[in-house]
């Protein structure tokens, strides 16, 4: 079965400190990677994608992350955090399903909470 | 431009109550998808339109959750009767793009609908 496993559950950090939080994906089909923050009581918002090119790819807000094929993994990095980073941050694989007349289906993995401390 | 509206942002009801939600995609997006993150998980897609047809409904519990999509703009999803189980935000989010090929747009998603079943 096709997933996404976000490896932290939580990660906790000082302000200015660099950060990683790590995506790994199975699939065997291509894919397009997706980063997602979401803030207290709102939606998702948008990060960054990987749909082809360049597999070092830049975000809003200061975020990069790093498509590695052999890997299957889509690590998310910023290299000094601030106090407004801390939420909880989504990756998410797009998957075309082939059965289902190849549409793609967005799958997310369980989620990091990133917590910046003073 | 306009975000993705949904509405109400709030519902608590009783269990075996109905209830249903509402969205309004963004204008010209062809492609609407209904998502439940129940707490402490990633977002699980339920349904996914391209205009007012369904595409993906696989993971969308037929015997009490329907959606439709009017003329291909807005979109309801109802639960009747609500478990506890299906306490959980409900997002939806819409794309520009069509739902197959390269996601080049992305997806935008609303503040959701937080639902408590008591």
């Amino acid at each position: 079965a096709q997933s996404v496993t976000q490896l932290d559950s939580q990660v906790p950090v000082f302000e200015e400190a660099p950060v990683e939080l790590r995506c790994n994906y199975s699939s065997s089909v291509s894919v397009y990677l997706f980063w997602y923050v979401q803030y207290p009581n709102q939606g998702l918002q948008l990060l960054l994608k990987y749909l082809s090119g360049s597999t070092l790819v830049k975000g809003i807000n200061g975020f990069e992350a790093e498509f590695n094929k052999s890997q299957t993994s889509f690590h998310l990095r910023k290299p000094s955090v601030h106090i407004s980073d801390t939420a909880e941050y989504f990756c998410a694989v797009t998957l075309q399903l082939m059965f289902s007349g190849g549409y793609n289906k967005l799958i997310f993995g369980a989620g990091t909470r990133l917590a910046v401390h003073p | 431009e306009a975000g993705v509206a949904q509405s109400p942002r709030y519902k608590i009801i009783e269990k075996r109550q109905s209830v249903a939600f509402w969205c309004n995609p963004i204008s010209g997006h062809a492609t609407l998808y209904w998502y439940q993150q129940i707490l402490g998980q990633g977002p699980k897609l339920l349904i996914q339109f391209q205009n007012n047809g369904v595409v993906d409904d696989s993971q969308l519990p037929k015997d009490r959750f329907s959606a439709e999509r009017l003329k291909g703009v807005d979109s309801t999803l109802k639960i009747q009767p609500a478990k506890l189980e299906d306490s959980a935000v409900y997002l939806c989010a819409s794309s520009l793009g069509r739902a197959t090929g390269i996601p080049n747009y992305g997806y935008t998603f609303g503040s959701g609908t937080r639902l408590t079943v008591v």
